[in-house]
C-alpha cells in the first residue's frame, strides 16, 4: 500500500539557517504529494502541493520538488524564521478518497 | 468565520460510555473525512464520505460509526469508549478529486478516563 516516510521526531534549527525536511514515498501509481503544516493548538493546513507539470510549488518561502526517480518531495526553505516552528506532515494522494500522511516532523526554530 | 465547525472543542468521557462528535462544513465541499491524531499515530485516516455515502473506511473497530444526516454534516459516534480512544479527532472536507486540498476543522480533543 501507499506509505510516506519523513524525517521523524524533532528538528531544531537556529533562525536564519536553511530548512530541509525529508519526505520519501512508496506508491503503486504516480501520486500527488503535499506538505501540511500544523501550528500549536491549530488545525493542519495545506502548505504546498506538487503539480502535474513538474513546476516547483512555493509558499511562504517554502518550496518542494517532486523527484519521481527517487520518490521524494523534500521541503526546503533558505532561511528559517521563528514563526516556522510547527509540526510538518508530508502526505500523498493516489485516488480521490483520502490522503496518506507521514508521521510528522516537529520543527523548532530557536533564536 | 470557521468554515468547518466541530463540537465540542474538548470532551471528557468515562470508560464504557458513548459520545458523539459533531462536524458541519460550509465550504460547499462534496467529500468529508474523519482523521484522528494521537501521540502514537499522528493524523490517522478513519473515514471518508461523499454525498452521505461511505467511500472508505480505515477504522477496524465497529465502535466508531460515522453518521451523515445532511451532505454537509458528518458526525462521529463512538461507543464503549476506552482510554486508548483519547486523541484529537479532526473533521475535514474537500472537493472530491485527485490532489484536492483537504481543509481541517479545529478538532475535538477527547479524553477518556
Amino acid at each position: 500500500g501507499d506509505s510516506v516516510t519523513q524525517t521523524e521526531g524533532l528538528v531544531t534549527l537556529t533562525e536564519g539557517l536553511p530548512v530541509m525536511l525529508n519526505c520519501t514515498y512508496q506508491s503503486t501509481y504516480s501520486p500527488f504529494l503535499f506538505w501540511y503544516v500544523q501550528h500549536l493548538n491549530e488545525a493542519p493546513k495545506l502548505l504546498l502541493k506538487s503539480f502535474t507539470d513538474n513546476k516547483r510549488p512555493e509558499h511562504q518561502g517554502f518550496h518542494a520538488t517532486l523527484h519521481k526517480s527517487s520518490s521524494s518531495f523534500h521541503l526546503q526553505k533558505s532561511s528559517a524564521q521563528l514563526s516556522d516552528s510547527a509540526l510538518y506532515y508530508c502526505a500523498l494522494s493516489e485516488g480521490a478518497d483520502r490522503l496518506t500522511f507521514g508521521k510528522g516532523t516537529q520543527l523548532i526554530i530557536q533564536p | 468565520d470557521p468554515k468547518i465547525i466541530q463540537k465540542p472543542k474538548y470532551l471528557v468521557a468515562v470508560t464504557g460510555s458513548e459520545k458523539i462528535l459533531i462536524c458541519e462544513q460550509y465550504l460547499g465541499h462534496n467529500a468529508m473525512y474523519w482523521y484522528r491524531q494521537s501521540a502514537k499515530k499522528p493524523l490517522e485516516f478513519m473515514f471518508s464520505y461523499s454525498y452521505q455515502k461511505l467511500m472508505d473506511n480505515q477504522t477496524a473497530s465497529s465502535r466508531f460509526q460515522p453518521q451523515s444526516s445532511k451532505k454537509n454534516h458528518l458526525d462521529l459516534q463512538i461507543t464503549a469508549l476506552k482510554p486508548d480512544d483519547s486523541a484529537t479527532y479532526f473533521c475535514a472536507s474537500s472537493q472530491l478529486g485527485v490532489a484536492e486540498t483537504l481543509y481541517f476543522g479545529s478538532g475535538t480533543r477527547l479524553t477518556v478516563l
